[in-house]
């Protein structure tokens, strides 16, 4: 099955400056690469995705970008605020070995702190 | 109002005595699935489900069953609970496995 590793696993950020958060992944038919941002106290939520076919996706100040090559896609916030604040995973579509079915394979998870 | 919903939303339970956790959708999605979350572990998934009848073993599914007798429904059973089953859980839904996923707002298990 696939495997998703994801660093740094801490982050601390001034507020307005940029954080980066990269992931990689092992399974080269991955074609679904989504990023999930966790309140304290909240579910996850899904902020932005990028497909195998597009390089690189953005949405106001969060963008992810994704080298199938290296098997490697990174989630990029730019002028950073407080209420950035949460932990963030990434994950990657698979499935397991002698299964049809398909899945997601999460990240170890982000804590980003952004401080004022 | 599009949803994932969960109960019991916290639960302190003892060994051995069987619970379940239910987890119900509106949003008429075929894919749903269990995740636990422990300090420094993320999230890792119990059990998926692609649709009604059809359900299969995420990395940690010991200990836990599932059932997909209904499109909205996916409750998650522990049969015989144990203090190593203390966790976060969380169900979600989405439309297929390459599309978002929608999170329940988790249910806090403690098992003495």
């Amino acid at each position: 099955g696939e495997n998703v590793e994801q660093h740094p696993s801490t982050l601390s950020v001034q507020e307005g400056d940029s954080a980066v958060i990269k992931c990689t992944y092992s399974d080269s038919a991955s074609n679904y690469f989504p990023w999930y941002k966790q309140e304290l106290g909240k579910g996850p939520q899904l902020i932005i995705d990028i497909r195998s076919n597009v390089g690189e996706k953005k949405d106001q100040r969060i963008a992810v970008t994704l080298n199938k090559t290296a098997k490697h896609f990174s989630l990029h916030i730019t002028e950073t605020q407080p209420e950035d604040s949460a932990v963030y995973f990434c994950a990657a579509s698979g499935s397991d070995r002698g299964s049809t079915l398909g899945r997601l394979y999460f990240g170890r998870g982000t804590q980003l702190t952004v401080w004022p | 109002e599009a949803q994932v919903t969960q109960n019991p939303r916290y639960l302190i339970t003892v060994t051995g005595k069987k619970l379940t956790v239910t987890c119900s959708q509106n949003m008429n999605h075929e894919y749903m699935s269990w995740y636990r979350q422990d300090p420094g572990l993320g999230l890792r998934q119990i059990y998926y489900s692609m649709n009604v009848e059809v359900t299969d073993k995420g990395d940690v599914p010991e200990g836990y069953k599932v059932s997909r007798k209904e499109k909205r429904n996916f409750p998650l059973i522990l049969e015989s609970p144990s203090p190593n089953q203390t966790s976060l859980y969380f169900c979600a839904s989405s439309l297929a496995t390459d599309n978002e996923q929608f999170f329940g707002p988790g249910t806090r298990l403690t098992v003495l």
